[in-house]
């Protein structure tokens, strides 16, 4: 299996434009987290899906963030629109459990930077 | 808000040397687990530990939790600079998604 995989892996983009961060998780996996990695805030949980359903989100930051899981194999964290504050590595990490807090697989991440 | 702190934040020793690394959480929980991050990667899972577990082994690493102290600690043994990298520990509270900390950057000098 080739892991996690998260695409872009950096993106570079201007205040106000819109910001589409896909992942692809380990096939088997019911679980799948978006995190956020800043060196301010460390790394949090912003929303996480059991059997494509969102079970969390109450680390969305706010109505600019939404996230969707249309299949078991696919996920995206779209944030419309964008500010500079957002600039941050996106990870996300899948899981096989019934639970949220199972071994976390994570992918290399998208490094986002919004001038 | 961060359920587990690191200390210290950042810790450089010489190959050969042991290190450990410690965390403290604030409410109960089911498991604890550690993760080590390089730089400009994804973590990676490191060794899990149950709450009724007070010691834990795996290759050159051992990990200790003492529930009523709600603290855990990481020790590797023997370190190589290969294990310099950021290491972050993680908890299970049973109510959301893993809780991570705020991490102990290790630099081993070769």
């Amino acid at each position: 299996d080739a892991g996690v995989i998260q695409s872009p892996r950096h993106e570079v983009t201007e205040m106000g434009q819109e910001v589409t961060l896909r992942c692809k998780p380990i096939s088997g996996h019911n679980s799948l987290f978006w995190y956020r990695q800043t060196m301010m805030r460390g790394l949090e949980l912003l929303i996480y899906f059991n059997n494509n359903v969102p079970i969390d989100d109450s680390g969305m930051p706010e109505d600019r963030f939404s996230a969707k899981m249309p299949n078991a194999s696919f996920s995206t964290l779209k944030i419309q629109p964008s500010e500079p504050r957002d600039s941050a590595v996106y990870f996300c990490a899948s899981s096989f459990g019934a639970t949220g807090a199972n071994v976390l697989t994570f992918g290399a991440g998208s490094r986002l930077t919004v001038l | 808000s961060q359920q587990g702190e690191e200390d210290p934040q950042a810790l450089s020793i010489q190959e050969g040397e042991n290190a450990t690394m410690n965390c403290s959480y604030k409410t109960s929980i089911n498991n604890l687990q550690w993760y080590r991050q390089n730089s400009g990667r994804g973590l990676v899972h490191l060794i899990l530990i149950r709450s009724n577990e007070r010691e834990k082994h795996s290759g050159r690493l051992r990990v200790t939790l003492d529930t009523s102290k709600k603290s855990s600690s990481l020790l590797i043994t023997a370190s190589r600079a290969a294990d310099t990298a950021s290491y972050f520990c993680a908890t299970d509270t049973g109510r959301r998604a893993l809780t991570f900390g705020s991490g102990t950057r290790l630099q081993v000098q070769p």
